[in-house]
């Protein structure tokens, strides 16, 4: 069936420096993403969404990258900070489905 | 705080016994989801309403859960006789429908449920 995936489950990055985050998925008619940050205990926080006429959308030191061809997105977090230290997710809104998330560790 | 809550936050309960769990929207939203995550994986859609009516659950785990939101605003999720493999965060979203474009969810914070 349709899925969501994350390449990898964890990343680890200095303070100060951009992390990447990366997603797959399957449903060639998905036309609605967003990515959640999720810290411990806590529900998942909306950061950013695209939709598929969009290719690329940027907010506060956040920017979504969508490629439609190859069924991917990524996530770009700006002069990463240790507040960013969570648990990544990108989500199909229109399958209502979750990669399982990548763990962002912010060394300072 | 006008967002998304759910009660209890915790629960501890015996196998076997029934739970319900309680998620109050973000007040402008007529949808409303509820969703199973467990340790080290990503929210699993469980169903959702519009208003009161409940447009999806093919996807509820087993015929021991169930949810209703009988007047359009506040919604329960019940699990009956509950199994150890039932211990995971149950998680309630709600969005505004606009026609046309898929919605934007907003989470709530969770309940956290422990099955002894």
């Amino acid at each position: 069936g349709e899925s969501v995936g994350l390449h990898l489950p964890t990343l680890s990055v200095q303070e100060g420096d951009n992390s990447i985050i990366n997603c797959a998925y399957s449903n060639s008619a998905s036309d609605y993403f967003i990515w959640y940050k999720q810290e411990s205990g806590k529900g998942p926080q909306f950061i950013i969404d695209i939709r598929s006429n969009m290719d690329k959308r940027q907010g506060q030191r956040v920017t979504v990258l969508l490629n439609k061809t190859v069924k991917h997105l990524s996530l770009q977090i700006a002069a990463t900070q240790p507040g960013d230290s969570a648990v990544y997710f990108c989500a199909d809104l229109n399958d209502m489905r979750f990669g399982a998330g990548t763990r962002l560790t912010v060394k300072p | 705080d006008t967002g998304v809550s759910q009660d209890p936050r915790h629960k501890i309960t015996k196998r076997g016994q029934n739970v319900t769990f309680r998620c109050d929207p973000i007040s402008e939203h007529n949808r409303l989801y509820w969703y199973r995550q467990t340790l080290g994986q990503g929210p699993e859609f469980l169903t959702y309403f519009q208003n009161e009516a409940q447009l999806e659950k093919s996807r509820l785990l087993s015929d021991r859960f169930s949810a209703e939101r009988p007047k359009g605003s506040f919604s329960t999720l019940e699990i009956q006789r509950t199994e150890q493999g039932d211990s995971a965060m149950y998680l309630c979203a709600s969005s505004r429908r606009i026609s046309g474009y898929t919605d934007t969810q907003y989470f709530g914070p969770g309940t956290r449920l422990t099955v002894l």
